[in-house]
């Protein structure tokens, strides 16, 4: 198993341009959850899905979009990129059936908007 | 008010000594989880231990336990035998709710200790 997968590992965009960063797991897990890690702070949830259809938001929503069309795939739209959207992206997945949950993440996105 | 706390921005610990890097949280969901994430300077996020809310004996795994103390409502995660590998940010996360419905089972993280270790 791959486990959960992240493309690019690294993008510069100037202020403005839009892109997706992609996220895929082959765990056939139902949830999946993408956070951003800025310096001095911990992950912070951006949206996160409970399934195929269903997405919903976390604790920093905006400026990002989600879909979930497969259980596989779950990425992350930035609109309009601004440099506050400057960070590292996670994106996570887990499964409902093990009691404690542990969360699997990608090994990152490093973003830079200029 | 922060739900997960790390207090200890860095420490220091030398090689083969035991460290314990502290997180409190606070949460009044009877029913939560509580993790401890390592990330080493290549950045990915690695999972060490993880504790319940309901469960009876602290966790362990390897060298990594948990010293859950639930009416303190803290849950420190202490190396022994420290190795220079081990030197990486350490994260405390909880999870609120069973873990079984909608959003329960995101994460919430604290801020992270870096911890080096010395030869």
């Amino acid at each position: 198993n791959a486990g959960v997968t992240q493309t690019p590992k690294f993008q510069v965009l100037k202020t403005g341009q839009s892109m997706t960063l992609q996220c895929a797991q082959d765990m056939n897990h139902e949830y999946m959850s993408w956070y951003r890690q800025d310096p001095g702070m911990g992950l912070r949830l951006i949206h996160y899905s409970v399934g195929a259809g269903i997405t919903d938001q976390g604790e920093v929503p905006n400026g990002y979009n989600v879909s979930r069309s497969t259980t596989e795939d779950f990425p992350l739209r930035l609109l309009s990129a601004a440099p506050s959207q400057t960070s590292v992206y996670f994106c996570a997945s887990r499964t409902r059936a093990l009691r404690r949950n542990e969360q699997f993440f990608g090994p990152g996105t490093r973003l830079t908007v200029l | 008010a922060q739900k997960i706390t790390q207090t200890q921005p860095g420490m220091f610990v030398q090689e083969k000594e035991a460290v314990t890097l502290d997180c409190t949280y606070d949460t009044s969901d009877p029913s939560y989880g509580l993790f401890w994430y390592k990330q080493p300077s290549s950045g990915e996020m690695i999972f060490l231990i993880y504790q319940g809310s309901y469960d009876q004996q602290n966790a362990t795994e390897g060298r990594y336990s948990l010293n859950f103390q639930k009416a303190r409502k803290s849950a420190n995660l202490v190396i022994s035998a420290s190795q220079l590998g081990d030197s990486a940010m350490y994260f405390c996360a909880m999870r609120e709710g069973s873990g079984y419905g909608g959003s329960q089972g995101n994460l919430i993280f604290g801020k992270g200790t870096k911890l080096s270790v010395k030869p």
